[in-house]
């Protein structure tokens, strides 16, 4: 079975252009999440999807990010304009109905913002 | 807020060693607890989560980790280390209140020595 599938795996760009990840879920999983990982902060939860609809957004950073998930197999996390404090490895993930906490991880997207 | 702190950001064992990774949670109600595993330039794993079932859980690859209230503590072992466990641990904890939001530990790296 297929797990997470993140485009892309790198991506290099000019600070001020647009970021667009994206995110297959494995299907029939229900719950999405967008996490960042950086040295200095670990992981963090930027946003959390239930049945395709944004249920937590806290952790996004500011209004440069954004995120959709305009159906159940598809996901976009975007950066307008990136900064080069938006380095990092950007991981989607899903869960399935019922199992809390038990998280497929994509290989992530690692961002450099240059 | 419910968090996780793992002690000891980098730990180093010989193969065949007894591996004990350290975790202790601040939660005032039993909290449902997980270990995840990253791999080099990989996503996480699930390695094994605890929910109030058994004290004691297995997880894959070997390990186990151990659920003491007492002590507030989460500790991952594994009775002889391999080559290939070398990675990323991350203990993490389900917020109070929540079924999708996971906290995660800083992370401590496992280092197998051959």
């Amino acid at each position: 079975d297929a797990g997470v599938i993140q485009s892309p795996r790198h991506e290099v760009t000019e600070m001020g252009q647009e970021v667009t990840l994206r995110c297959k879920p494995i299907s029939g999983h229900n719950s999405l999440f967008w996490y960042r990982q950086t040295m200095m902060r670990g992981l963090e939860l930027l946003i959390y999807f239930n049945n395709n609809v944004p249920i937590d957004d806290s952790g996004m950073p500011e209004d440069r990010f954004s995120a959709k998930m305009p159906n159940a197999s598809f996901s976009t996390l975007k950066i307008q304009p990136s900064e080069p404090r938006d380095s990092a490895v950007y991981f989607c993930a899903s869960s399935a109905v019922g199992s809390a906490g038990e998280l497929f991880f994509g290989e992530g997207s690692r961002l450099t913002v240059l | 807020a419910q968090s996780v702190t793992q002690l000891g950001s980098h730990v180093s064992v010989s193969e065949g060693a007894l591996v004990l990774l350290r975790c202790n949670y601040s939660s005032s109600v039993p909290p449902y607890l997980f270990w995840y595993v990253q791999y080099p330039n990989q996503g996480l794993q699930l390695l094994l989560k605890y929910t109030s079932a058994a004290t004691l859980v297995k997880g894959i690859n070997g390990f186990e980790a151990e659920f003491k209230k007492s002590e507030t503590s989460f500790h991952l072992t594994k009775p002889s280390a391999h080559m290939s466990d070398a990675a990323e641990y991350f203990c993490a904890v389900i917020a109070s209140g929540s079924n999708y939001k996971l906290t995660f530990g800083k992370g401590t790296l496992l280092t197998v020595n051959p």
